[in-house]
């Protein structure tokens, strides 16, 4: 089963220079998650997806950052104009959907990751 | 909004030595998952836990949910090298539809 892939794995750009990312989720994963992850911290949640609608954007700064999941498999995060404090690194996940009937949670699959330097 | 916290934030043994993390929450739970993220990797899920009292073991790593489903352990026997990364909690109360992640413990092993 291949995992979830990500572009690029590395991106540097000066701040108030736009930049994108892809994922390209497990096949079958109806619910795709954005993190952004600051060096030694745990990951944040930007946005969560389930199939192409939202479900959790309330950590998503909106005024700069923004993300689509049109046909409900690829999704791509953007962010426009880029400033200093969003260097991390993004996480893309994905899960079969997010909760088991029984209450439980599906395990998150994690791409590698793309390495943000804003200079 | 709901709070998870992780306790040590960091944890440097030697290797052999048993090691310990804390997860505490102030409310009340539904689940919890435990991942591991290597130097340099990313997160891989290792274990969820759903019910009170609930006690899972993965060959030395045994996981703890708390009777009231507010805390959580992991606990590692007789470290190795390959235990090295930070470990986090992620957890999930009520009809949440989204995971809160603690900031990890940061495990460092002595050869």
């Amino acid at each position: 089963e291949a995992g979830v892939a990500q572009s690029p794995r590395y991106k540097i750009i000066e701040k108030r220079q736009s930049v994108a990312f892809w994922c390209n989720p497990i096949s079958g994963h109806a619910t795709l998650y954005w993190y952004q992850q600051i060096l030694g911290q745990g990951p944040k949640l930007l946005i969560q997806f389930q199939n192409n609608g939202v479900v959790d954007d309330s950590q998503l700064p909106k005024d700069r950052f923004s993300a689509e999941r049109l046909k409900g498999v690829d999704s791509t995060l953007k962010i426009q104009p880029a400033k200093l404090e969003d260097s991390a690194v993004y996480l893309c996940a994905s899960s079969l959907v997010f909760r088991r009937s029984d209450g439980s949670s599906y395990e998150q699959y994690f791409g590698p990751g793309t390495r943000l330097t804003v200079t | 909004g709901q709070q998870v916290m992780q306790i040590p934030q960091y944890q440097h043994v030697q290797e052999g030595e048993d090691f310990t993390t804390y997860c505490n929450s102030s409310t009340t739970l539904s689940n919890i998952q435990w991942y591991k993220q290597r130097p340099g990797g990313h997160p891989v899920f290792l274990i969820q836990l759903v019910k009170s009292g609930e006690v899972k073991k993965q060959k030395r790593l045994t996981f703890q949910f708390g009777e009231a489903k507010k805390n959580s352990s992991l606990h590692i026997t007789a470290t190795q090298t390959t235990d090295v990364g930070t470990y986090f909690c992620a957890v999930n109360a009520g009809n949440n539809r989204k995971l809160i992640w603690g900031l990890g413990t940061s495990l460092a092993v002595n050869p």
